[in-house]
């Protein structure tokens, strides 16, 4: 199972742009990079997921460079909603049944005024 | 989209009782679903895996016989909490992947069920 390496914690002020970063030196070719959004008392929530170069969707970007070894989440101009946990997982579904997964300690992030 | 379930949301139950949570995957069927656990300030920890029709999966430290899986189908886990003692008070996650999903992982989670052992 690859294992993912984030920052505990990040601050940022409301409007700004947050960037994430997430190391996995050891993914494996099948793996794909999930991004969840975790607030208290709740379960997680998807945010985006990619394989390879830029996904983008309504709420983030994941830029996931060649060697595929870490990845970034990004969030565009964050507001106060925006603060929560941010897990990365790394797995894939493979011949053999979905592989599981294990959470990191995934990333603190508080959006100040 | 896909949407998980969990019931109830929290319980309060005396030490020694056993306490029984459902996950379901309300518009989508899920072969596998997953079990967590987690503690306050803490990240989600793996518990186990449930196949169904299959016996689950347990991760190493987690006694099989004291938290009871059961996958009965496509759509409904149920874990048992059985003698609950106030150490097993924590926050409890299902989550389940669409069996018709493609090669990624994403996993659909339910919004947790909050137990307390008094």
């Amino acid at each position: 199972l690859a294992k993912t390496t984030q920052p505990i914690s990040m601050d940022s002020y409301e409007g700004q742009e947050v960037n994430i970063t997430c190391s996995h030196n050891n993914i494996a070719t099948n793996d794909y990079i999930t991004w969840y959004q975790q607030f208290p008392s709740q379960g997680p929530r998807f945010i985006i997921q990619g394989y390879k170069t830029k996904v983008t969707n309504e709420v983030a970007s994941l830029f996931i460079p060649a060697d595929r070894k870490s990845s970034t989440l990004s969030l565009p101009r964050v507001s106060l909603s925006d603060t929560a946990v941010y897990y990365c997982l790394v797995g894939a579904s493979g011949s053999g049944g979905y592989q599981k997964v294990t959470f990191g300690t995934g990333t603190k992030l508080q959006v100040i005024p | 989209g896909a949407v998980v379930s969990q019931h109830p949301s929290r319980v309060i139950c005396k030490s020694g009782t056993s306490v029984k949570i459902e996950c379901r995957s309300l518009d989508f069927q899920a072969t596998t679903m997953f079990w967590y656990r987690q503690f306050p300030k803490q990240s989600l920890m793996l518990m186990a895996t449930s196949n169904e029709g299959s016996k689950a999966t347990y991760e190493q430290g987690v006694e099989k016989d004291k938290f009871l899986i059961n996958h009965a189908s496509l759509t409904l886990s149920t874990l048992t909490v059985t003698s609950a003692h106030p150490e097993d008070s924590s926050f409890y996650i299902c989550s389940a992947r669409d069996r018709l999903g493609g090669q990624g992982y994403e996993q659909f989670f339910g919004p947790g069920t909050r137990l307390t052992v008094l």
